[in-house]
């Protein structure tokens, strides 16, 4: 399974664009990349997922480069809300797959 | 569509005991899979289960262990309760086939005393 590694923690203010990185060296040619945003005392909700280039929906952009080790969640003109715990996965979303979560990075959003 | 539902939200249980929690997946959805979440170990992954049968298992001992109904709807239990048990369980579902992403519940906070 793909480990993942990501910044514990990350300071932003209202309005800016904020950029999560993630490496998963050990990627495997089937796996998907998938982040979620969880909430204190909730499930994690899923945000977005791309296997390669560059994805987008309305609330956030995933980049992955060529050689997918790496991918960065974009979060346009955050806002208070956006406070929350990122986690990144890699791994198939089919059958028979296990999903790894890493340790999550922790956004703060300030006005 | 309803979403998924766990239940219960809050248990307090003594060292020792046993529980079940329960897991409503959302309609149609197949898959069912369980997370326990403590914050010196993030979310870790206990088991999946697929049309009654279990798919993929994490590394928790025995003492864990599942299963899933006919509708889907899945219970997971613990035996001889550890204080280290102590934990935010989260259940997911998603078709089970195919790309899918997961949709969770928001979890039974489990203490024990």
């Amino acid at each position: 399974l793909a480990k993942t590694t990501q910044p514990i923690s990350m300071d932003s203010y209202e309005g800016q664009e904020v950029n999560i990185t993630c490496s998963h060296n050990n990627i495997a040619t089937n796996d998907y990349i998938t982040w979620y945003q969880q909430f204190p005392s909730q499930g994690p909700r899923f945000i977005i997922q791309g296997y390669k280039t560059k994805v987008t929906n309305e609330v956030a952009s995933l980049f992955i480069p060529a050689d997918r080790k790496s991918s960065t969640l974009s979060l346009p003109r955050v806002s208070l809300s956006d406070t929350a715990v990122y986690y990144c996965l890699v791994g198939r979303n089919n059958a028979g797959n296990m999903l790894t979560f890493g340790g999550g990075t922790r956004l703060m959003v300030k006005p | 569509k309803a979403g998924v539902t766990q239940t219960p939200r809050y248990l307090i249980k003594t060292r020792g005991q046993q529980v079940t929690l329960s897991c409503s997946p959302i309609s149609g959805h197949r898959s069912v899979s369980w997370y326990q979440q403590t914050p010196g170990q993030g979310l870790q992954f206990l088991f999946e289960y697929f049309s009654e049968t279990q798919r993929n298992k994490g590394n928790f001992p025995g003492r864990f262990s599942g299963r899933q109904f006919s509708n889907s709807r899945s219970e997971m239990n613990v035996s001889t309760l550890e204080l280290g048990d102590s934990a935010l369980y989260l259940c997911a579902s998603s078709p089970g086939t195919g790309l899918s992403p997961l949709h969770f519940g928001n979890g039974t906070r489990l203490t024990v005393t």
